[in-house]
């Protein structure tokens, strides 16, 4: 399968501990994007990459939030310092170049902050 | 208020029935996706549309630009259409990536 994969699928942390997730995307797709969805609600933005670079983020990136995608294949998202409030399925995403085309998802990462 | 509404929240129907799921924005966007979320979290691109209308098996998305409105469709629903289904406005504020969600309409068929 060439789907979008994420890892871990679960991670429970306790707060002020730091935590990384991976995603590697479709092979083909240059756009990767993060979004963060909490229960009940839909998905956020977080951020998004063209290739290696890093487009635009959200004002829900805070400072302890850092995103890469160092080589314009897989990314990490890093939480550091984490709180419960990060507790949250962290989804990602891929598409083609355009980023008008439909946007392939990941199984997500669910985070549970003790 | 928040960019994207769906209605409803919760829908209950029976297998067989015909349903419909709205969305409403209120930003200038590009396109709207409707997406498809089942337990556990993964999520299933749908539909993509700019204008008009588009088909896919038994599901059917319409948009119309000038009300900022769109439409999903099931016709002869079926218990494992039940999932949550998301509506997304694409290109919002001219982003380039950023996708505004609703909340979801969760969708139970009873057999």
């Amino acid at each position: 399968d060439t789907g979008v994969s994420q890892n871990p699928r679960h991670k429970i942390t306790k707060r002020g501990q730091n935590v990384t997730f991976r995603c590697d995307p479709i092979s083909e797709h240059n756009r990767l994007y993060w979004y963060r969805q909490t229960l009940g609600q839909g998905p956020e933005f977080l951020t998004y990459f063209q290739n290696e670079a890093q487009l635009e983020k959200s004002r829900l990136l805070s400072d302890r939030f850092s995103a890469e995608r160092p080589k314009g294949s897989f990314s990490t998202l890093e939480i550091q310092r984490t709180e419960q409030g990060d507790s949250a399925m962290y989804l990602c995403a891929s598409s083609t170049r355009t980023g008008e085309e439909t946007q392939y998802f990941g199984p997500g990462t669910r985070l549970l902050v003790l | 208020k928040n960019e994207v509404e769906q209605s409803p929240q919760n829908l209950t129907a029976q297998e067989g029935e015909f349903i419909t799921i709205n969305c409403s924005y209120s930003v200038g966007i590009s396109a709207l996706h409707w997406l498809q979320q089942h337990p556990g979290g993964g999520i299933v691109s749908l539909f993509m549309l700019s204008s008009g209308k588009k088909k896919h098996g038994r599901l059917i998305a319409t948009i119309n630009i000038q009300e900022k409105h769109s439409s999903l469709h099931i016709t002869a629903s079926h218990p494992r259409d039940s999932a949550v289904y998301i509506c997304a406005a694409g290109g919002a504020g001219g982003s380039q990536g950023n996708l505004i969600f609703g909340k979801g309409t969760k969708l139970s068929v009873k057999p």
